[in-house]
């Protein structure tokens, strides 16, 4: 089972302030996705990186692809109450029988603080 | 425009106890996925399907069984229900299997064993 490691699991911050979690793995991703899901809801896709040391904006969210795709990180700027959740990783390996089917992260909890 | 439908929101098994949930998307996917969500552990995959027909096993399957008879529905079996089933359950569907392809979530069912 490959495993992908995500933290920290839990984060309690105050508005304004800024955030990075961050999704590893000894594996190489041929694509790695980022949900966020509210309570009693399902995960909705925030973005999708698939080349190695992409870049995506999303308005105060920021998604890296690592050079090796084997990591990815989220960075939140000047966060507000808005932003609380649940952050998951999910990577697509490549090649072999895990081709095409997403293992994902334990989670980052995030309370933004008014 | 629906998405995925989950049925019911809310469950209470007895133990030996046996149910179905079920799932539906009318966004005519060919794949659709159960997962499991447990406090601290992401989504474990159950099962999924990649068409009408066509089921296989992910990561978690004891306990569980599924059907897909047609594009639309791929319900859940749960025989002789156990404590340890006791989790959310998300349906999700997409359009193809690889590539980054993202994943539409249903808003889960919550189900306890006691």
């Amino acid at each position: 089972t490959q495993l992908l490691e995500q933290s920290p699991q839990f984060l309690s911050i105050q508005e304004g302030e800024n955030l990075t979690v961050y999704c590893n793995s000894s594996s190489v991703f041929s694509s790695l996705q980022w949900y966020r899901q509210e309570p009693g809801e399902g995960p909705v896709l925030l973005v999708t990186v698939v080349t190695g040391g992409e870049v995506k904006k999303l308005k105060r969210l920021t998604f890296q692809f690592g050079d090796a795709r084997k990591d990815s990180s989220l960075h939140i700027t000047a966060a507000q109450p808005g932003d609380t959740g649940l952050y998951l990783c999910a990577g697509e390996y490549a090649g072999g029988t895990s081709y095409g089917k997403l293992t994902f992260g334990q989670g980052t909890i995030l309370t933004v603080h008014p | 425009n629906a998405g995925v439908t989950q049925t019911p929101k809310f469950r209470i098994l007895k133990i030996g106890q046996s149910m179905t949930l079920q799932c539906a998307q009318d966004m005519n996917h060919n794949y659709m996925y159960w997962y499991r969500q447990d406090p601290g552990m992401g989504l474990k995959l159950i099962y999924y399907s990649v068409g009408a027909g066509i089921t296989d096993k992910g990561e978690v399957p004891n306990g569980y069984n599924v059907s897909r008879s047609t594009t639309e529905d791929f319900p859940l079996r749960l025989e002789l229900a156990a404590p340890s089933q006791t989790s959310v359950y998300f349906c999700a569907s997409s359009y193809s299997q690889g590539n980054g392809s993202p994943l539409h979530f249903g808003n889960g069912t919550r189900l306890t064993v006691t």
